[in-house]
C-alpha cells in the first residue's frame, strides 16, 4: 500500500517570502499527484492536479512539480489568504492523502 | 453554479446506523466519479469511498469496508453512503467530491469540487 509523507508538519513563513511544501510517496504514482488548501471550517479547495497543473481559478504563484515519488508545492509570494493548512493526494486505483502541512505565519 | 450539498448527518450511537445524501447542481452528474472523503475532529483528510459514473466501479477504505456503502442514483442527480455499524472514530465531518477531468496528459484532475460536509458523531 502506498503511504503518502508530507513535509515539514509545519512551516513558518513571512509574507512576501517563498514555500515550500514537500510531498513524498511510497512508490512512484507517476504525476497522479493533486494538491489542496483547506481554511478552518472550510471544505478543501483543489490547486493542483496531475502534479503540475493549477486548476481553474488558482493564482500563479501556486505552482506544483515533481513525479514518480518527490512532489514540491511552491508559493512564490506568501499572501495573508495563503496560511492554510495544504494536503496532497495521489491517485493509484483509489485516493490516499498526506498528512498535511500547517503553513503559518512567522 | 456547480454545487455538491450534503445532509442526513447527525448524532447516533455506537452499532447504529445512518445515510448520508450528497445533492449535485449545475453539472451533468452522471458523467463524474463521485467520492466521500472524511475529517475527524483536528485531523486531516481521509479518504472513505469512490462510485464511478455509471457505478461499475466502487472502493473502500478498508477503515470502512464492510460497513459503509456508497451508492448514486444519476437520475436523481445524488450521491449517498450507508453507514451501519458505526463506531466512535468515524465521528468526523463527511464531504461529498466530484472526481475532475484528468488533465491533457490523462494524469489525474483531483477532486475539483467540493460539498459543504455533514456532520457525524458516534456516541453514547
Amino acid at each position: 500500500e502506498i503511504v503518502m509523507t508530507q513535509s515539514p508538519a509545519t512551516l513558518s513563513v513571512s509574507p512576501g517570502e517563498r514555500a515550500t511544501l514537500s510531498c513524498r510517496a511510497s512508490q512512484s504514482v507517476s504525476s497522479n499527484l493533486a494538491w489542496y488548501q483547506q481554511k478552518p471550517g472550510q471544505a478543501p479547495r483543489l490547486l493542483i492536479y496531475g502534479a503540475s497543473t493549477r486548476a481553474t481559478g488558482i493564482p500563479a504563484r501556486f505552482s506544483g512539480s515533481g513525479s514518480g515519488t518527490e512532489f514540491t508545492l511552491t508559493i512564490s509570494s506568501l499572501q495573508s489568504e495563503d496560511f492554510a493548512v495544504y494536503y496532497c493526494q495521489q491517485y493509484n486505483n483509489w485516493p490516499l492523502f498526506g498528512q498535511g502541512t500547517k503553513l503559518e505565519i512567522k | 453554479e456547480v454545487q455538491l450539498v450534503e445532509s442526513g448527518g447527525g448524532l447516533v450511537k455506537p452499532g447504529g446506523s445512518l445515510r448520508l445524501s450528497c445533492a449535485a447542481s449545475g453539472f451533468t452528474f452522471s458523467s463524474y466519479s463521485m467520492n466521500w472523503v472524511r475529517q475527524a475532529p483536528g485531523k486531516g483528510l481521509e479518504w472513505v469511498s469512490s462510485i464511478s459514473s455509471s457505478s461499475s466501479y466502487i472502493y473502500y477504505a478498508d477503515s470502512v469496508k464492510g460497513r459503509f456503502t456508497i451508492s448514486r442514483d444519476n437520475a436523481k442527480n445524488s450521491l449517498y453512503l450507508q453507514m451501519n455499524s458505526l463506531r466512535a472514530e468515524d465521528t468526523a465531518v463527511y464531504y461529498c467530491a466530484r472526481d475532475g477531468a484528468a488533465d491533457s496528459s490523462g494524469y489525474y484532475g483531483g477532486m475539483d469540487v467540493w460539498g459543504q460536509g455533514t456532520t457525524v458523531t458516534v456516541s453514547s
